[in-house]
């Protein structure tokens, strides 16, 4: 009951266009979402987060949208950059634990 | 921001020799963290480690495993001895507490058993 699930595997849109990149959940006990973006060869940095008594969090371009009740949510990148081309991960957690649960990844390209 | 480094980058070994993975946290950061990821897949909680001891490890964790931060240099990632199905990158995260602080990861090491 552990798994956080990710689609697509892989995303390509237009530069300028809304990425949405998907994430679901089975444990109802988790109750924080980070999501990370990684570069080739780099470690996965933080990128913005939200917690599940919140149902959206806004943090410039980048937008996390929650449904709790359909243990759902999803990241909306606005005005797509090809500086955002990265692999995004969904990772969810319990507030008072610090180890993370991860999703496969979602292979995000901008087309300019 | 903060940086987390990782000593070495890469690493090839022959099955049952051991090998040490390092890491660098943020400093003054007090929980460590090992993840690690095989190709192709998502990353998977190995172990995490505060004030001297190991908080939580994962089932992936297997006795061959064994972590410390001696006198508060490295925090360090042993496998001895090594399995071929130990080839995987390697993360290492530090944050400032535990719980929903910020985890800050460093590049990984890829290591690799023949």
């Amino acid at each position: 009951q552990q798994q956080v699930r990710q689609s697509p595997q892989s995303l390509t849109v237009w530069e300028g266009e809304t990425a949405i990149l998907n994430c679901s959940y089975e444990n109802s006990a988790f109750d924080y979402f980070p999501w990370y973006q990684q570069f080739p060869g780099e470690g996965p940095a933080l990128l913005i987060s939200i917690l599940s008594v919140s149902d959206k969090k806004e943090d410039g371009r980048f937008t996390i949208f929650f449904n709790k009740r359909e243990k759902k949510l999803s990241l909306h990148i606005a005005d797509s950059q090809p500086g955002d081309s990265a692999t995004y991960f969904c990772a969810a957690s319990w507030y008072n634990q610090g180890k993370l649960i991860f999703g496969q990844g979602t292979k995000l390209s901008i087309k300019p | 921001g903060p940086k987390v480094l990782q000593i070495p980058s890469h690493q090839i070994i022959d099955m049952g020799q051991m090998v040490t993975l390092n890491c660098d946290p943020v400093s003054n950061h007090l929980y460590f963290y090992w993840y690690k990821q095989i190709l192709g897949q998502q990353m998977e909680f190995l172990v995490n480690f505060y004030n001297g001891k190991v908080m939580e490890k994962s089932k992936l964790f297997k006795d061959q495993f064994s972590v410390e931060r001696p006198d508060g240099s490295y925090f360090t990632l042993k496998i001895q001895p090594t399995a071929l199905e130990d080839s995987a990158v390697y993360f290492c995260a530090s944050s400032g507490t535990g719980g929903s602080d910020t985890q800050y990861f460093g590049p990984g090491t890829r290591l690799l058993v023949l």
